[in-house]
């Protein structure tokens, strides 16, 4: 799976959109760009995945560049519950792999009134 | 849906002691993990099994054993606990669809090895 490369730390405004980068320079044509967070001593939570067009649900919006070397995640409308470690994670396809993610560092989002 | 159960929520062991941690999901998964977590690292797999009747190690085997019970039920057992033991565990399940895949993580078990 491809290496990701995240800022450490965020902090965002209540109310306000969160813009979240990640750096995946080294993707391959079939890999995925997915996204977990994990908030304080809860276990990690699926966001959002990505192949190659933007993508939106009820969570959050993906977008990815042309290129597919970098991704953003956007949560619209940040709440105080947005407060999280989020992972930007590369992986190929389900079919080719046992699953094991491997969660980076990630970027502590802290989320201010 | 309860999606994925973990017990003990919290669990505080002497050295040398055992304890087998329990997890089951309910939402038909073929695939299960066991990962832990120390403080302020990222995740890290212990056993993992793709499809009922199969284990196969992960990173950090070592002190520990799975038993793959049935296709919900995804046991982890320690024989002779470690302070090294000492870490918050994740079970997890993961759904596949079309090439795509979700997984799904239960609550976790703290555990302090004493």
């Amino acid at each position: 799976d491809a290496k990701t490369t995240q800022p450490t730390s965020m902090d965002c405004a209540e109310g306000r959109a969160a813009n979240l980068p990640c750096n995946h320079s080294t993707i391959s044509g079939n890999e995925y760009v997915y996204w977990y967070r994990q908030i304080h001593s809860q276990g990690p939570q699926y966001i959002i995945h990505g192949l190659k067009n933007n993508e939106t649900n009820e969570m959050a919006s993906l977008i990815i560049t042309e290129d597919r070397k970098s991704s953003t995640l956007i949560l619209p409308h940040a709440t105080l519950r947005d407060t999280a470690v989020y992972y930007c994670i590369v992986r190929v396809r389900a079919t080719d792999s046992w699953g094991k993610l491997q969660f980076g560092a990630g970027t502590q989002v802290v989320v201010t009134p | 849906n309860a999606g994925v159960t973990q017990t003990p929520k919290f669990q505080v062991l002497k050295t040398g002691q055992s304890m087998t941690l329990q997890c089951a999901q309910d939402m038909n998964h073929n695939s299960m993990y066991w990962y832990r977590q120390d403080p302020g690292m990222g995740l890290r797999l212990i056993y993992y099994s793709a499809s009922e009747g199969t284990t196969d190690k992960g990173e950090v085997p070592n002190g520990y054993n799975v038993s793959r019970l049935n296709k919900r039920e995804f046991s982890l057992r320690l024989e002779s606990a470690a302070p090294s033991q000492t870490s918050v565990y994740f079970c997890a399940s993961r759904l596949t669809t079309s090439g795509v895949e979700t997984q799904y993580f239960g609550p976790g078990t703290r555990l302090l090895v004493l």
